[in-house]
């Protein structure tokens, strides 16, 4: 089975901090995704990565940076966390496969809190 | 663009009931149409998927059909049971340059009586 972990479940952190949210997926997929997830907005993209080093902004990516040094690993950064960023964060890998197929396995989410 | 509309909830239902969330979609080409599950404290997982017009997608008792003449895709359960509470995600594929990307609906959150 497809798993992918994410660092922690609950987060709380102060408004100002460098936050890093990690991710870590088993399956040798080539994309992996930030989402946020609001109520009454669903899932919202913050940026994705194609390939190791590479990584594009979805639809939200201000306020925040990633990385991905290593293909199983795609980490989020908050650079200087605000209290609007209060959010429930998952991550999603998929493989690079026919796009129209494309089935994406995600993480338990990481709730994290600014205070 | 695309997009995906999906009908608010939250929708009660009592056990052994049928059970439908409406979901229509806006896109050009012709993506692929997801319904995703989020069981409470989880992750989203994947219900069921068409790739294409007329396709059903079925799994665990739910069926959806990909209709393109109505560009619809609504979920439906004969009979549903408290174990199906939960928030229930419609989702197309688009492609985003490099990568494909998922784009999702607002979500549906079902909860059922005993």
């Amino acid at each position: 089975d497809v798993k992918v972990t994410q660092s922690s479940r609950y987060l709380v952190k102060r408004t100002g901090e460098k936050v890093f949210l990690e991710c870590v997926q088993d399956m040798d997929h080539e994309n992996m995704f930030w989402y946020r997830q609001d109520p009454g907005l669903g899932l919202r993209l913050i940026y994705f990565s194609y390939d190791v080093k590479m990584k594009e902004k979805g639809d939200i990516p201000e306020g925040y940076s990633v990385s991905r040094e290593k293909k199983e690993r795609f980490s989020l950064i908050l650079e200087s966390a605000s209290t609007n960023q209060t959010s429930m964060y998952l991550c999603a890998s998929s493989p690079y496969s026919d796009p129209r197929a494309d089935t994406q396995y995600f993480g338990p989410g990481t709730r994290l809190t600014v205070l | 663009g695309n997009s995906v509309t999906q009908m608010e909830g939250p929708v009660t239902l009592s056990e052994e009931a049928f059970l439908t969330i409406n979901c229509t979609y806006t896109a050009t080409g012709y993506p692929s149409l997801f319904w995703y599950v989020q069981y409470p404290g989880e992750g989203l997982q994947l219900l069921l998927k068409a790739t294409k017009a007329d396709d059903k997608g079925s799994n665990k008792g739910f069926e959806a059909t990909y209709r393109k003449e109505t560009t619809s895709f609504h979920l439906e359960k004969g009979s549903v049971q408290v174990s199906d509470s939960a928030v229930y995600f419609c989702a197309l594929s688009g492609r985003y340059s490099s990568a494909s990307k998922i784009i999702f609906g607002s979500g549906t959150r079902l909860s059922i009586r005993p």
